[in-house]
């Protein structure tokens, strides 16, 4: 069965600082594994996966993600966050029919 | 670019009533899905569609949910007797389900109000 873990409802960091979102799976096989942002009152927008080569994967606004296989881990980072980077992130890994999200992390980045 | 669309993007509602939600994937695109958030809840999976046939749906997707693909553009989700606990954020979206180009791209929604 396949399954994501968020253990963070919430991380506050400040502008400026680097940030980290942490994301745990269990699959069977391969992982695809997917971050996607959520603003207030839209739909979700992909940033990054991870299908297969470089653990470390770079996506959209900066935001990259490492990929190791033997924490079963995909944390989302940031090296310097910017207030506008406040949102609802998901992290999701996949097979062809459906995406399992994990529960959402709110990233609240302060002034 | 290229994006999913939906429409109406708030559908209210009286319990007891069929709604259906309408939804234009990107074009090239394969795969469909539709997808349900129920308000600050995590994203939940209802229903995939391939070659016009449900290819998966979860324990969510009851005998009141259906899907069609009528055309060759739209694709919508009909609940036929909408209840209370229906109200959610409902998304859809698709993608080319390749190998190296598996991402989904979502809607920006149907907000559904169920009175």
């Amino acid at each position: 069965a396949q399954s994501v873990a968020q253990p963070e409802d919430q991380v506050n960091v400040a502008e400026g600082n680097p940030l980290t979102v942490k994301c745990t799976y269990s699959v069977s096989g391969n992982p695809y594994l997917f971050w996607y942002v959520q603003y207030p009152n839209r739909g979700l927008q992909f940033l990054l996966k991870y299908i297969t080569g470089d653990n470390l994967v770079k996506g959209s606004y900066g935001f990259e993600a490492e990929f190791n296989k033997s924490q079963t881990s995909f944390h989302l980072k940031k090296p310097s966050a910017l207030v506008s980077d406040s949102a609802l992130y998901f992290c999701a890994v996949s097979n062809f029919n459906k995406f399992y999200f994990g529960s959402g992390t709110k990233l609240n980045v302060k002034p | 670019e290229p994006e999913v669309t939906q429409t109406p993007s708030h559908q209210v509602t009286q319990m007891g009533q069929e709604v259906i939600l309408r939804c234009v994937p990107i074009s090239n695109h394969l795969y469909f899905y539709w997808y349900r958030q129920i308000l600050g809840q995590k994203v939940e999976f209802l229903v995939s569609f391939y070659n016009n046939e449900i290819s998966e749906k979860s324990e969510i997707f009851d005998d009141q949910f259906s899907v069609e693909r009528p055309d060759g553009s739209n694709f919508t989700l009909k609940i036929r007797s909408t209840k209370l606990e229906d109200s959610a954020m409902y998304f859809c979206a698709s993608s080319a389900g390749t190998i190296t180009n598996n991402e989904q791209f979502f809607g920006p929604g149907t907000r559904l109000t169920v009175l």
